[in-house]
């Protein structure tokens, strides 16, 4: 059972324009939740994070939103870069376990 | 030099050879992560290790074993290579807030 999953494997956005990323999680128990992101031939990197107390998180070009009664959380950038372009991976936390779930990734291609 | 390094960074081996990949950190974080990434199936948590004399299993630890050195050392080994376990290798380690994690570059192993 995916218990974090990132429907759209894949996402073409114009230079400039808002790309929106979606995550959805299936346990409630959840409540600490972040976003890497990740070039080809490297690990992932940490880009944002957000607790269930919030449900907006903001750093620069990038915010993430959560609806804990969807159980669906959100990353925008905007606005795109060409540098943006990645694959980018929710995963969520339950606090005292110290291990994420992981989605399966979308990749973003943003167009110059 | 990198806070988190893997190695090899590839390898290809033959079914039924025993491998070992190597992990070791700088950051001074006690916690350590074996996950793997396939296509379509995101990052998933092999092993874990909360400091030198603590071991978890993950979500699929059948095939794999584990032996963590030191604080900053954490190898994972396959007995027994098998050709599903061709994929991508990631190492990570967090501190004792748990705030996301600091990944490797990855090891690429190709079981033939």
């Amino acid at each position: 059972d995916q218990q974090v999953k990132q429907n759209s494997p894949s996402l073409s956005v114009q230079e400039g324009r808002i790309s929106i990323l979606n995550c959805d999680y299936t346990n409630s128990m959840f409540d600490y939740f972040l976003w890497y992101k990740k070039y080809p031939a490297e690990g992932p990197t940490f880009l944002i994070s957000i607790s269930s107390i919030k449900d907006k998180n903001e750093d620069g070009r990038f915010t993430v939103f959560l609806n804990k009664s969807a159980k669906h959380l959100s990353l925008h950038i905007v606005p795109s870069q060409p540098g943006d372009s990645a694959v980018y991976f929710c995963a969520a936390s339950t606090s005292g376990t110290y291990k994420y779930i992981f989605g399966t990734g979308t990749r973003l291609k943003v167009l110059a | 030099d990198a806070d988190v390094t893997q190695t090899p960074r590839n390898r290809i081996t033959k079914t039924g050879k025993r491998i070992m990949l190597e992990c070791s950190q700088t950051k001074g974080h006690d916690r350590m992560y074996w996950y793997r990434q396939d296509p379509g199936l995101g990052l998933r948590l092999i092993y874990y290790s909360f400091d030198v004399k603590d071991i978890n299993k993950g979500e699929i630890s059948d095939g794999y074993s584990v032996s963590r050195q030191a604080q900053a050392k954490f190898s994972l080994s396959l007995e027994s290579a098998i050709p599903n376990q061709t994929a991508l290798y990631f190492c990570a380690t967090s501190d004792r807030t748990g705030a996301g994690y600091t990944f490797g570059s990855g090891t690429r192993l190709t079981v033939v």
